[in-house]
């Protein structure tokens, strides 16, 4: 069966200081993922999706990148973070062919 | 662009009650999912149900069943039994083929059950 990881599980960070949030998804091939970004628990505003390997599509023009260098490996990224960038950021997965997504367990940011 | 409304930021249903929560889709497309995801306190995002365009039928996964009216554009679930674990935010979604494989949220509806 397929299993989807996030990792850390809360990260508290100071202004200014670099991120980098990890997602890896076992038991398929392909997949497609994607970093959504949830604050105050209401709506999920998508951030990036990748359909393949280096192919990265950005839904919002941000303070954040996201990389995927392996197949199964989507890493969101920042040089320097915001207060703004404080929020609940969720990874997903769906089959190349399906609509519906997986999501993992999320991370929580505070930024200070 | 398409767009998914939940009309419905809080409800409360006791204990055994049925529970119905709407949403409303706007798409000129014609071949589409749609979802109903449940975000329970622990945050984690679950599926619950699905339902293809092209199917009349509408979906049912145990206590949980969609009122699904292409015409109308609504997609509502209805919790049967109602359960305390039921309690969570649950979320309306759609999926256009042709977007890139991109969900499309509604703000959700924060469901309380309440013994």
């Amino acid at each position: 069966s397929q299993t989807i990881h996030q990792w850390p599980a809360t990260l508290v960070q100071p202004v200014g200081s670099p991120l980098s949030l990890e997602c890896t998804v076992e038991g398929t091939s392909n997949p497609n993922l994607y970093w959504y970004r949830q604050a105050a628990g209401r709506g999920l505003q998508l951030l990036f999706y990748s359909v393949g390997i280096g192919q990265i599509s950005s839904e919002v023009p941000q303070n954040l990148s996201a990389s995927r260098p392996q197949d199964r490996q989507f890493i969101l990224s920042s040089k320097k973070l915001l207060l703004s960038d404080s929020g609940f950021y969720l990874c997903a997965w769906s089959p190349p062919s399906l609509g519906e997504q997986y999501f993992g367990p999320g991370t929580r940011l505070t930024v200070t | 662009a398409q767009t998914v409304t939940q009309s419905q930021p809080e409800m409360s249903v006791q204990e055994a009650e049925t529970v119905t929560l709407s949403c409303t889709y706007d798409t000129s497309e014609n071949n589409y999912y749609l979802f109903w995801y449940k975000q329970p306190p622990s945050r984690q995002m679950i599926l619950v149900i699905r339902q293809e365009a092209y199917k009349q039928q509408n979906a049912t996964e145990n206590r949980f069943s969609v009122n699904f009216q292409k015409a109308a554009k609504s997609f509502s679930l209805k919790i049967s039994d109602s359960q305390l674990g039921d309690t969570a935010m649950y979320f309306c979604a759609f999926f256009l083929y042709n977007q890139g494989g991109k969900l499309i949220f509604g703000q959700g509806t924060e469901l309380s059950v309440k013994p």
